[in-house]
């Protein structure tokens, strides 16, 4: 089955600067890959997702990455803010009836 | 439109106790999950269902029971509780595999 690696586990940012998080995943079929933002005692909820067919996507100041060929995709935040410390999870999902599978996640930190 | 609720929000149980969380939906979706979430071991699925009536295991099933009789309901079950079970429990669901899965507020459950 799929599995997703994510790093780093933790990554602390002067506010300003711009944070990036990888994934790498092992299916290639893989054709699906959220973000979920997962503020301190909230519930994840999706910030932006790429399919296969896109090598990059952008919203405002977050954007993804996708290569295919090298099965790795990344999350960059821009000008990061206090608001952006979370918990950020990646996932892939396979295809067919198959459910997501999510990384281990990466505890940002923004210092003001 | 209340979107994916969860009860209860918390609950503790002795070691050997059962119990069930509720997962409901009013979104008509198809996929529904539950995770589990632990320090350092990010959001690990426990089973799902693609459909009412079908069930899954995912990764960590073991220890855990679902049905979904209902396609708006997707219940977990706890037949013998153990404290390798205290965990933040939380339910998902999305239309279909590849699209945004909403999460519940979460279950804070521990076992004494």
């Amino acid at each position: 089955g799929e599995n997703v690696e994510q790093h780093p586990s933790t990554l602390s940012v002067q506010e300003g600067d711009s944070a990036v998080i990888k994934c790498t995943y092992s299916d290639s079929a893989s054709n699906y890959f959220p973000w979920y933002k997962q503020e301190l005692g909230k519930r994840p909820q999706l910030i932006i997702d790429i399919r296969s067919n896109v090598g990059e996507k952008k919203d405002q100041r977050i954007a993804v990455t996708l290569n295919k060929t090298a099965k790795h995709f990344s999350l960059h935040i821009t000008e990061t803010q206090p608001e952006d410390s979370a918990v950020y999870f990646c996932a892939a999902l396979s295809s067919g009836n198959t459910p997501l599978v999510f990384g281990k996640g990466t505890r940002l930190s923004v210092i003001a | 439109n209340a979107g994916v609720t969860q009860t209860p929000k918390f609950r503790v149980l002795k070691t050997g106790q059962s119990m069930t969380l509720l997962c409901a939906q009013d979104m008509n979706h198809e996929y529904m999950y539950w995770y589990r979430q632990d320090p350092g071991m990010g959001l690990r699925l426990i089973h799902y269902s693609v459909g009412e009536g079908t069930t899954a295991k995912g990764e960590v099933p073991d220890g855990y029971n679902v049905s979904r009789l209902k396609k708006q309901n997707f219940l977990l079950g706890l037949e013998s509780a153990a404290p390798s079970q205290t965990s933040v429990y939380f339910c998902a669901s999305s239309l279909k595999g590849s699209t945004e899965a909403f999460f519940g507020q979460g279950t804070r459950l521990t076992v004494v």
